[in-house]
C-alpha cells in the first residue's frame, strides 16, 4: 500500500497564480483532512471531510482557499488567487471509522512545499 | 477555543539523559491526547496515544487531568528519537487540533 499519495510534491508559483493540490486517500478510509504546516504556527487543520462531505472547513484562512472530494479516492485544494503568506507544507491524511466511539489513527502524505514568490 | 500548547520549540539533550516533551490542552470535556512525530524525510505518524496506555520506542505519556498535561518522557534519549514532535487532541470528533511542536535533538 502506497499510503497517502499527494502531488505535486514541490510547486514553486507567482503570486495570483492558482494552485491546486492533490491527494489520494488510503482506501477504505472515510475521513480526510488537509493541513498546513508552517514554522510560526506548526500544523493547523485547514478542512475535514466524511464520506466525501465537507464537515469543519473553519480553519480554512480566507475565501482564496477552496477544497472538494469529487469521490472517495481524490480530493484537492485550491488556492486562488495563491499570495507569498501561503507559502507552506499541505499534508493531506486520512482516517478509517472507529466504531469504538474514539478517534483512529491519522496517516499522513508526504506533503507538498508551497512557495508562492 | 480547544488549544494545545508545546511551550518548547527546540528542545536538546545528550544521549542517554532523559526527555521530557512538554504539552498542556485547554478542554473541559474527556480529551483524547496523541503523540506524532516525524523524522527528517520520513512522514509524519502517530507515535502514540493515551487510550492505548503503551509504551513505543521507550516513549511514555500519562493524562494528567489535573494539570491538563499530556507530557512525553523518555528515560534514556537515543539519536535516532532526533525528530519533530507533535501532540495533538480531540474531543471526541475528528477535529484534531495540534500544538506547534517541539524540535528534540538528542546530541552524541
Amino acid at each position: 500500500d502506497a499510503g497517502v499519495i499527494q502531488s505535486p510534491r514541490h510547486e514553486v508559483t507567482e503570486m495570483g497564480q492558482e494552485v491546486t493540490l492533490r491527494c489520494k486517500p488510503i482506501s477504505g478510509h472515510d475521513y480526510l483532512f488537509w493541513y498546513r504546516q508552517t514554522m510560526m504556527r506548526g500544523l493547523e487543520l485547514l478542512i475535514y471531510f466524511n464520506n466525501n462531505v465537507p464537515i469543519d472547513d473553519s480553519g480554512m484562512p480566507e475565501d482564496r482557499f477552496s477544497a472538494k472530494m469529487p469521490n472517495a479516492s481524490f480530493s484537492t485544494l485550491k488556492i486562488q488567487p495563491s499570495e507569498p503568506r501561503d507559502s507552506a507544507v499541505y499534508f493531506c491524511a486520512s482516517s478509517p471509522y472507529s466504531a469504538g466511539g474514539s478517534t483512529d489513527t491519522q496517516y499522513f502524505g508526504p506533503g507538498t512545499r508551497l512557495t508562492v514568490l | 477555543a480547544q488549544r494545545v500548547t508545546q511551550p518548547e520549540k527546540l528542545l536538546s539533550v545528550f544521549k542517554g539523559a532523559p526527555v521530557e516533551l512538554k504539552c498542556n490542552y485547554s478542554y473541559s470535556g474527556s480529551p483524547e491526547l496523541f503523540w506524532y512525530v516525524q523524522y527528517s524525510r520520513q512522514r509524519l505518524q502517530l507515535l502514540l496515544r493515551h487510550i492505548s496506555r503503551e509504551s513505543i520506542k521507550g516513549f511514555t505519556a500519562d493524562l494528567n487531568k489535573g494539570e491538563t498535561s499530556f507530557h512525553l518522557k523518555k528515560p534514556f534519549a537515543q539519536e535516532e528519537d532526533s525528530a519533530m514532535y507533535y501532540c495533538a487532541h480531540t474531543s471526541g470528533t475528528y477535529k484534531y487540533i495540534f500544538g506547534t511542536g517541539t524540535r528534540l535533538k538528542v546530541l552524541a
